[in-house]
């Protein structure tokens, strides 16, 4: 079965530090992974896309990084600000089914001054 | 440009009567989804639209709901008799043709509460 885990569910830090938020996924086959930030009331909106040849990937602040051999991918969030307070998606694109995305439950991130 | 665009932001209504909810994809889009999301949680699959195919329907709940797409543009989903579970975050989504490199870009949802 397609399955994307994130963690941790939720998240709490100070403004200025660092976080990594973590996912891992058994989706097959694989064709992309893809980190999005939701804010509340809002739609989610994407941030990174990579295939299965890109370890890395950066926007900003936000660097995602993939190993495809272990199927996890990580999402790097550096000097957060009270703006970065979201839910942050992963979802993978692949399996057999027709729409082809299966989406994780995402972190609650949220950013304290 | 203009984005997804989702209408009405909100919808009361009362237990047993129907809605519809309308999604304008962006132009040129021709892959469109609908997902639900319950509050806190994370985003069902509902349906997905490409081109002309025949719908994926896979992730409607039951038979009182229904999607369509009329001339590969606008798309409206409809809950028939609706039910207080029912309440929830819809979302709309689009994508260029080719899914698998193409972000969705998302409207900002309709939020459903039946009383």
């Amino acid at each position: 079965k397609n399955q994307v885990e994130q963690s941790p569910q939720s998240l709490i830090i100070l403004e200025g530090k660092n976080c990594t938020l973590q996912c891992n996924y058994t989706v097959s086959p694989f064709s992309n992974l893809r980190w999005y930030k939701q804010d509340t009331g809002r739609g989610p909106v994407s941030l990174t896309i990579m295939t299965f040849s890109e370890n890395t990937k950066s926007n900003g602040r936000y660097t995602a990084t993939l190993d495809a051999d272990t199927k996890q991918s990580s999402l790097h969030i550096t000097a957060s600000q009270l703006s970065d307070s979201a839910s942050y998606i992963c979802v993978v694109s692949g399996g057999n089914a027709g729409n082809m995305l299966t989406f994780g439950g995402g972190t609650r991130l949220m950013v304290k001054p | 440009g203009a984005g997804v665009s989702q209408s009405p932001s909100n919808k009361v209504t009362e237990k047993g009567k129907d809605v519809e909810l309308r999604c304008d994809p962006i132009s040129g889009h021709t892959a469109l989804y609908w997902y639900r999301q319950s509050l806190g949680q994370g985003l069902e699959f509902l349906i997905y639209f490409q081109g002309n195919s025949a719908p994926d329907k896979s992730g409607l709940p039951s038979d009182r709901f229904s999607a369509e797409r009329t001339g590969g543009s606008v798309s409206t989903l409809t809950i028939q008799r609706t039910q207080q579970e029912d309440s929830a975050v819809y979302l709309c989504a689009s994508s260029l043709a080719q899914v698998q490199a193409s972000p969705l870009h998302f409207g900002n949802g309709t939020r459903l509460t039946v009383t």
